[in-house]
């Protein structure tokens, strides 16, 4: 148990439906990240929040976007999805994000477009 | 921006032996390095870290290692048991990486019996 903790872990959809990932962490911290992980490949940091505030966007396209309504949650809202989007997809948190220190990652939601 | 090789992408070692898995990276300025583990259905999880001014730390059977001059980082494992199976992620934060943790593309170990 890591105190981050994301619904659902597994996730279907097609190309055409609109769905949300949830995570919330339980830590007291101040930075909300999410991370995309696919096969052989690094992991990718898609977006931060610190504070509720979006600080950094990494290019990632309007299909995916995030919310978070306040520092213990942040949700991932996709819609019109592609199938090479299927992947893992991480939330993490950190005390705070401009410091360098430990990352805090939930289990994931195994994603699978159609 | 930051780029992180790391090698091997495999590797396979009998329980008790030692593991070593290496790093490299571009930019000269990074100056935070953190080994996560990920086990099977999990996300990664921190366990160890060193910064630009140490050369080594050590926490019990695992250690790392910086060679700030030659850019690389190494991972290592001694008296390697079962429980030590997992993909293993190296990270970098380069100076310009904004909040951003640049990460290799993982090692798979795998502790035969």
């Amino acid at each position: 148990e890591t105190g981050v903790t994301q619904t659902p872990r597994h996730l279907v959809m097609g190309m055409t439906n609109k769905k949300s990932l949830k995570c919330e962490q339980h830590l007291g911290h101040n930075a909300m990240y999410w991370y995309k992980q696919s096969a052989k490949k690094p992991l990718e940091l898609m977006f931060v929040y610190s504070l509720e505030e979006r600080v950094e966007n990494n290019s990632v396209p309007s299909r995916f976007s995030p919310e978070c309504p306040n520092s213990s949650h942040l949700f991932l809202h996709l819609h019109t999805l592609q199938p090479e989007d299927s992947a893992l997809y991480l939330c993490a948190s950190s005390q705070e994000p401009s410091l360098a220190g430990e990352l805090f990652f939930g289990e994931g939601s195994r994603l699978t477009v159609l | 921006g930051e780029n992180v090789e790391q090698h091997p992408s495999t590797l396979s070692v009998q329980e008790g032996d030692s593991a070593v898995i290496k790093c490299t990276y571009s930019d000269s300025a990074s100056n935070y390095f953190p080994w996560y583990k990920q086990e099977l259905g999990k996300g990664p999880q921190l366990i160890i870290d060193i910064r630009s001014n140490v050369g080594e730390k050590k926490d019990q059977r695992i250690a790392v290692t910086l060679n700030k001059t030659a850019k690389h980082f190494s991972l290592h494992i001694t008296e390697t048991q079962p429980e030590d199976s997992a993909v293993y992620f190296c990270a970098a934060r380069g100076s310009n990486s904004g909040y951003a943790l640049n990460f290799g593309k993982g090692t798979s170990l795998l502790v035969t019996p």
